[in-house]
């Protein structure tokens, strides 16, 4: 079965505290995305990666990071500099740009992130 | 620069009744124009996708969009709403003019409401 993955669905942070979100998929793709969610706001970039070894910022990295050493895996990290990270965390990968059609983005089902 | 406004924020019909979900875009080159349908607490899911091709695109479920340069729209369809519809549309445009993340811009979402 062939897809996107996201884990935790549901994570809580304290204050101050770094936490992990986990995203792979096993479609072969070539690049990578994370986005964030707030209600009525639609999708913001947040970082996204073409190819292995290599990301770049999106519309909103302050507060984030990412790696990205395994094709098939793009973990994003929230930083305890992020002060506002409720929000629905949501994963993408495509083929990459020299493949046809190669804009397509398809998701994964999602983290939610809560602040205690 | 290219920019996506959907028209409405909620379209509620009853069961039965054509759906309509308006989208306009811009765009400094030749655009691709997607369309995603998002479950709650779900990822987002292809209903369809415009490449320049056929300007009528079928998508799945039962929908389809027309792109209409001349209006610079590409309005979503359905003849017929089914209660399984409810869900947030997301109206996205990507520009292939070499930027990163394939240079998507997603719109900020039409929430339909389907009533008995």
């Amino acid at each position: 079965d062939g897809g996107i993955t996201q884990s935790p669905k549901y994570l809580f942070r304290k204050e101050g505290q770094n936490v992990t979100l986990s995203c792979e998929q096993n479609l072969n793709h070539d690049a990578m995305y994370w986005y964030r969610q707030d209600p009525g706001q639609g999708l913001r970039l947040i970082y996204y990666s073409q190819i292995v070894n290599d990301f770049q910022k999106g519309d909103i990295a302050e507060g984030y990071s990412v790696s990205r050493e395994k094709k098939e895996s793009f973990p994003l990290t929230v930083t305890s500099a992020q002060k506002n990270p409720t929000a629905f965390y949501l994963c993408a990968s495509s083929p990459g740009q020299a493949a046809s059609g190669s804009e397509t983005q398809y998701f994964g089902p999602g983290t939610r992130l809560l602040v205690l | 620069a290219q920019s996506v406004t959907q028209l409405d924020s909620h379209v509620s019909v009853s069961e039965g009744t054509p759906v309509l979900l308006r989208c306009n875009y811009s765009s400094s080159y030749s655009p691709s124009l997607f369309w995603y349908v998002q479950h709650p607490n779900k990822g987002l899911q292809l209903l369809l996708k415009y490449t320049s091709a056929a300007t009528l695109v079928k998508g799945i479920n039962g929908f389809e969009a027309e792109f209409k340069k001349s209006e610079t729209s590409f309005h979503l369809t359905k003849p017929s709403a089914h209660m399984s519809d409810a869900a947030e549309y997301f109206c996205v445009v990507s520009e292939r003019s070499g930027g990163g993340a394939d240079g998507l811009t997603f719109g900020k979402g039409t929430h339909l409401i389907i009533q008995p």
